[in-house]
């Protein structure tokens, strides 16, 4: 079946380190966008790509970097700059027409923790 | 200002019920969609239903259904015959400048609607 994959699932990270959030879709859409979600809030972006090695900043970029090798894979690190990174993340794609009715998909999500 | 406000924190509704739960949205773009999306505990969003900004009619998705009143910008979604397994997040999201070109569908939520079904 199609559709997308994040993992891992639960994920710890230590004071001053890296992680990384795989996100990885085979429904064949050109465009990808990563989510935070906090406790009683909806979901803020955090970076989007519409094509392969293209990417924006969303609304939360800070601490946070993507790259966007291959057109099915949308990695998020977390860096050590982001001093409040405890959060649910969602990873989402969507096709690239945008005048039309196409919803954005999303994975089950990632919930990171500080340690 | 807020993009999409939704007021109701949380509701309850009895099972075989209807529920409305509102969605109210602020922009100056003409072309925009409205999204709802249903996110259980478990923690995945699902798409249920879309309004355009130009579709006269009120969009329908089996027991979901839109009532979407442009003038008054909101776009209430409505569930009938409530059943158990809605409970959950709900969620209302706007893509704006569905005209505009060379740029990514971009979604704004709203914080959201825990809804409750009970026995």
């Amino acid at each position: 079946d199609g559709g997308i994959t994040q993992s891992p699932k639960y994920l710890f990270r230590k004071e001053g380190q890296n992680v990384t959030l795989s996100c990885e879709q085979n429904l064949n859409h050109d465009a990808m966008y990563w989510y935070r979600q906090d406790p009683g809030q909806g979901l803020r972006l955090i970076y989007y790509s519409q094509i392969v090695n293209d990417f924006q900043k969303g609304d939360i970029a800070e601490g946070y970097s993507v790259s966007r090798e291959k057109k099915e894979s949308f990695p998020l690190t977390v860096t050590s700059a982001q001093k409040n990174p405890t959060a649910f993340y969602l990873c989402a794609s969507s096709p690239r027409d945008r005048a039309s009715n196409q919803p954005q998909h999303f994975g089950d999500g990632t919930r990171l923790s500080i340690l | 200002a807020q993009k999409i406000t939704q007021t109701q924190p949380g509701m309850f509704v009895q099972e075989k019920e209807a529920v409305t739960l509102d969605c109210t949205y602020d922009t100056s773009d003409q072309s925009y969609g409205l999204f709802w999306y249903k996110q259980p505990s478990s923690g995945e969003m699902i798409f249920l239903i879309y309004q355009g900004s130009y579709d006269e009619q009120n969009a329908t998705e089996g027991r979901y259904s839109l009532n979407f009143q442009k003038a008054r910008k909101s776009a209430n979604l409505v569930i009938s015959a409530s059943q158990l397994g809605d409970s959950a997040m709900y969620f209302c999201a706007m893509r704006e400048g569905l005209l505009d070109t060379g740029t990514a569908s971009k979604l704004t939520f709203g914080t959201g609607t825990r809804l409750q079904v009970t026995l």
